[in-house]
């Protein structure tokens, strides 16, 4: 079952510009994680923020969470052609099984 | 360095034959997983072991087996069940009961 969906699809920017992914997902969570995954590789854990917390940084990672929506923001700041790659959200709700959305290609031109 | 190996990269799996997919991992971690990614999804948790000795299966278990016999292997058999094997195999592991996971760079299984 996949909880998570993310929006959009595909993301094509210019080096420079931010991008911004989005998450939804259905059930309460305990927390969510965001996660790259390069072409034809394992995935890297990028950012966890908690159900309680609202917003959280890494350096040109921000992740928001709305709970009452039930839905996360991944913005990217000042991106680079090395961000490109797939970024997925992951639930988890308590069981640590974590349920992955369907990704964000984003593509990022020089 | 610590880490999750998986081997073989690529795999091909003839009609009627099981195949068993490698994973180890050196992080001293209690829990480990197997997903299946189809091209344009996420992953689809397989099984998962929160222990040596003990495995609960995911959301598509059919078709796949596992044994937990160390606590640094869980190696994933695709059996002849398995009607529709092809797609990318990947690891993971974490701290029992803690987040995030921690995931080898996958195995791709093809059909011959």
């Amino acid at each position: 079952s996949q909880q998570g969906e993310e929006d959009p699809q595909a993301l094509s920017i210019q080096e420079g510009e931010n991008a911004t992914m989005n998450c939804s997902y259905k059930t309460s969570i305990n927390n969510l994680q965001w996660y790259r995954q390069n072409s034809g590789r394992g995935l890297v854990h990028l950012i966890l923020i908690r159900s309680n917390e609202r917003e959280k940084h890494s350096g040109r990672l921000r992740v928001t969470l709305d709970t009452s929506k039930k839905s996360s923001s991944l913005l990217i700041t000042a991106s680079r052609a090395a961000d490109t790659a797939s970024y997925f959200c992951a639930t988890d709700s308590y069981g640590n099984k974590l349920v992955f959305g369907a990704g964000t290609i984003l593509r990022v031109k020089s | 360095d610590g880490g999750i190996t998986q081997s073989p990269k690529y795999l091909f799996r003839k009609e009627g034959q099981n195949v068993t997919l490698s994973c180890e991992q050196n992080l001293n971690h209690d829990a480990m997983y197997w997903y299946r990614q189809d091209p344009g999804q996420g992953l689809r948790l397989i099984y998962y072991s929160q222990i040596v000795n003990d495995f609960q299966k995911g959301d598509i278990a059919e078709g796949y087996s596992v044994s937990r016999e160390k606590k640094e292997s869980f190696p994933l058999t695709v059996t002849s069940a398995q009607k529709n094997p092809t797609a990318f195999y990947l690891c993971a592991s974490s701290i029992k009961g803690e987040q995030p996971q921690h995931f080898g760079d996958g195995t791709r299984l093809s059909i011959l």
